[in-house]
């Protein structure tokens, strides 16, 4: 059963840069036609998407936050990671990693359990 | 940028329908998906490519999609079925969440 499992610190200082990785377990991230994406969602509202990579490093991101992230994978570890960059308030969420099936049903799942990250001095 | 509104909220008594809608500018030429989240737990799959089910998800989950607006139906709902249920598009390779709504079981 496919795994995935978020990292990383749970607080960041406004104008740094947030750091999360996402480990896979229970299949190969360079198997088959999926991307991995990462979505995040603020206390208490909704869901926003922040972008998707395939193995093979290929990215799209929102053009929300493309100015100030980057998503890359390490298949040697089983691995994808995400680096926001210039983080205010506004970023605090909980981020979450999910298998994106891409270019079937374009969905999500399964999903991560999500890690809470709060940006505060 | 593209936008999906929904209600912040549905109520249901037990064991009827529950009618939850997505609205959004020609939604009905996009396939629109649905993810259910409980409080506390990660959202999951209920409906996908308009009114398909993943393994494992109850028959009791259906959804439609035409004109501006996708439906999510919940027939005969159980007190378990209570959570936050949020659409979701592709528009121009940009993903795209409603804001979400709140279902309610009383």
């Amino acid at each position: 059963q496919l795994q995935l499992q978020e990292s990383g610190p749970g607080l960041v200082k406004p104008s740094e840069t947030l750091s999360l990785t996402c480990t896979v377990s229970g299949g190969s991230i360079s198997r088959g036609s999926y991307y991995w994406g990462w979505i995040r969602q603020p206390p208490g509202k909704g869901l926003e998407w922040i972008g998707s990579i395939y193995y093979s490093g290929s990215t799209y991101y929102n053009p929300s936050v493309k100015s100030r992230v980057t998503i890359s994978v390490d298949t040697s570890k089983n691995q994808f990671s995400l680096k926001l960059s210039s983080v205010t308030a506004a970023d605090t969420a909980v981020y979450y990693c999910a298998r994106h099936d891409v270019p079937a049903s374009e969905t999500f799942d399964p999903w991560g359990q999500g890690t809470l990250v709060t940006v505060s001095p | 940028s593209y936008e999906l509104t929904q209600p912040p909220s549905v109520s249901v008594s037990p064991g009827q329908t529950a009618s939850i809608t997505c609205s959004g500018d020609k939604l009905g030429d996009k396939y629109a998906c649905w993810y259910q989240q409980k409080p506390g737990q990660s959202p999951v799959l209920v409906i996908y490519q308009d009114s398909k089910r993943p393994s494992g998800i109850p028959e009791r989950f259906s959804g439609s999609n035409s004109g501006n607006t996708a439906t999510l139906t919940i027939s005969g709902t159980q007190a378990m079925d209570e959570a936050d249920y949020y659409c979701q598009v592709w528009e121009s390779s940009t993903g795209v969440f409603g804001g979400g709504t709140k279902l309610t079981v009383l």
